[in-house]
């Protein structure tokens, strides 16, 4: 079946830090892959999208790649801000008959200090 | 544009009583779902509705949840009776369906989410 591994959190940074949450999938086909972001007291967010292999989803100075070779979709920003402080998500959805049904990976707690 | 509005926001109730969540989607939006999301963990999808049409409820626990979407519209998501292992937060999330030109598979629009704790 599809499955989606997130790296282990929480993460904590010092603003203006390098981040990268790792993502890997398994998954049959070609899915769509998805972060998406939970601020404190919010519904969940669509960040960024990759819909096929080698495609750059970026959004708010975040960033991911899609490698269909090494199933992986790691997320990426080179400055972070105390308010990207959130619970991100990687997510794939297989389409087809799967249509809207996304897998998640279990989520990763960012925490960036001033 | 109003996003997805869903109600209550926290519920606190004893085992072996019922609850009931309710959601609307944004407007125009066909597809409706609703996923369960375990502390620490990752959103699980539970059923999808096209229109007023349940597509997939597969992982449905139909021994005491039970939904329905009667007009196509907002849509209401039942348990009963509850149990301890119960205790998680219910989302409910719309999109456009293949039909009306998604832009992209699987991008969907999450609602605040429904609290429930389970005492």
């Amino acid at each position: 079946g599809n499955s989606v591994t997130q790296m282990e959190g929480p993460v904590t940074l010092s603003e203006e830090a390098f981040l990268t949450i790792n993502c890997t999938y398994t998954a049959t086909g070609y899915p769509s892959l998805f972060w998406y972001v939970q601020y404190p007291g919010e519904g969940l967010q669509l960040l960024l999208k990759a819909t096929k292999a080698d495609d750059k989803g970026s959004n708010k100075g975040f960033e991911a790649t899609y490698r269909k070779e090494t199933t992986s979709f790691h997320l990426e920003k080179g400055s972070v801000q105390v308010s990207d402080s959130a619970v991100y998500f990687c997510a794939l959805n297989a389409g087809g008959t799967s249509y809207g049904k996304l897998t998640f990976g279990q989520g990763t707690i960012l925490t960036v200090h001033p | 544009e109003a996003g997805v509005v869903q109600s209550p926001r926290y519920k606190i109730i004893e085992k072996k009583q019922p609850v009931a969540f309710w959601c609307n989607p944004i407007s125009g939006h066909n597809t409706l779902y609703w996923y369960l999301q375990n502390l620490g963990q990752g959103p699980e999808l539970l059923i999808r509705y096209e229109n007023e049409e349940a597509v997939d409820d597969s992982q449905l626990p139909k021994d005491r949840f039970s939904a329905e979407r009667l007009k196509g519209v907002d849509s209401t998501l039942k348990i009963q009776p509850a149990e301890l292992g119960d205790s998680a937060v219910y989302l409910c999330a719309s999109s456009l369906s293949p039909g009306q030109g998604a832009p992209g598979t699987g991008e969907l629009f999450f609602g605040e989410g429904s609290r429930l704790t389970v005492l």
